[in-house]
C-alpha cells in the first residue's frame, strides 16, 4: 500500500538465526500496527500487533518494536525454525477505517 | 474459534462471464472487507462495509465489480464481465468498528481464462 513500505522483500536465514523485517509508514496519526503471516495457499493470520502507547511487545520468539518518531516498526523473529517460512505482511491505518498493507516479505528458513 | 467463511474456494471462468463470491464474517463483527491479492503482493482493499453501508469503495472498479451486504451480515462480491486481469485471490476479512484486528477468510482463488 502507498502508506506502508516494507523491507526486505525476501529474506533467507539459517535455522536458529534471527530475522528482522522493517516497515515505515507515512500517517503520523497511525496508532495500530499488526503483523500477518501467510503460508502458501492459506489465509493471512495475525501473529502480533502493537499499539502506539508502547514501544515493544513480545510473544515467545516474536517481537515487534515501534519508533513513532521515525515512523517505523519492525518484526523480530528469534531462533527461527522451518515453520517460520512464510510471507509476512505489516499494516498500518490509513485514515480512520482502513488498513494499508506492505508488499510482503518472503522468509525462507534454511535447515 | 470462530472464523470467516468464504465460498467458493476456487473458481475458474472464462473472460466475459459473471462470477460471484460469498463471505460470512465472524458473528458480531460490524466491519467487513473485501481485498484482492495478486501473487507476490499484499492485500489491496476493494470495498469496506460498516454494517450494511459502504464506507470505502474507492479502489473498486465499479464498471465491472459490485458488492453488497444487505442485512449487515454476509456479503457478496460480483464481477461482470470478468477479465483476464481479474485473476487473483479474493480475500474477505471482518473486524470491529474501529481500525483494529482483522480476521481473514480462506479466500477465493479466481482464474480467468
Amino acid at each position: 500500500g502507498e502508506n506502508v513500505e516494507q523491507h526486505p522483500s525476501t529474506l533467507s536465514v539459517q535455522e536458529g538465526d534471527s530475522a528482522v523485517i522493517k516497515c515505515t509508514y507515512s500517517d503520523s496519526a497511525s496508532n495500530y500496527f499488526p503483523w500477518y503471516k501467510q503460508e502458501l495457499g492459506k489465509r493471512p493470520q495475525l501473529i502480533i500487533d502493537i499499539r502506539s502507547n508502547v514501544g515493544e511487545k513480545k510473544d515467545q520468539r516474536i517481537a515487534v518494536t515501534l519508533n513513532k518518531t521515525a515512523k517505523h516498526f519492525s518484526l523480530h523473529i528469534t531462533e527461527t525454525q522451518p515453520e517460520d517460512s512464510a510471507v509476512y505482511f505489516c499494516a498500518a491505518p490509513l485514515g480512520d477505517y482502513k488498513l494499508s498493507f506492505g508488499a510482503g516479505t518472503t522468509v525462507t528458513v534454511r535447515a | 474459534e470462530a472464523e470467516v467463511a468464504q465460498s467458493p474456494r476456487y473458481k475458474i471462468t472464462e473472460k466475459s462471464q459473471a462470477v460471484a463470491f460469498w463471505c460470512d464474517p465472524i458473528s458480531g463483527h460490524a466491519t467487513l472487507y473485501w481485498y484482492r491479492q495478486i501473487l507476490g503482493q499484499g492485500p489491496e482493499l476493494l470495498v469496506q462495509f460498516q454494517d450494511e453501508s459502504v464506507v470505502d469503495d474507492s479502489q473498486l472498479p465499479k464498471d465491472r465489480f459490485s458488492a453488497e451486504r444487505l442485512k449487515g451480515v454476509d456479503s457478496t462480491l460480483k464481477i461482470q464481465p470478468a477479465e483476464l486481469g481479474d485473476s487473483a485471490m479474493y480475500l474477505c476479512a471482518s473486524g470491529g468498528r474501529a481500525v483494529e484486528t482483522q480476521y481473514f477468510g480462506p479466500g477465493t482463488r479466481l482464474l480467468v481464462l
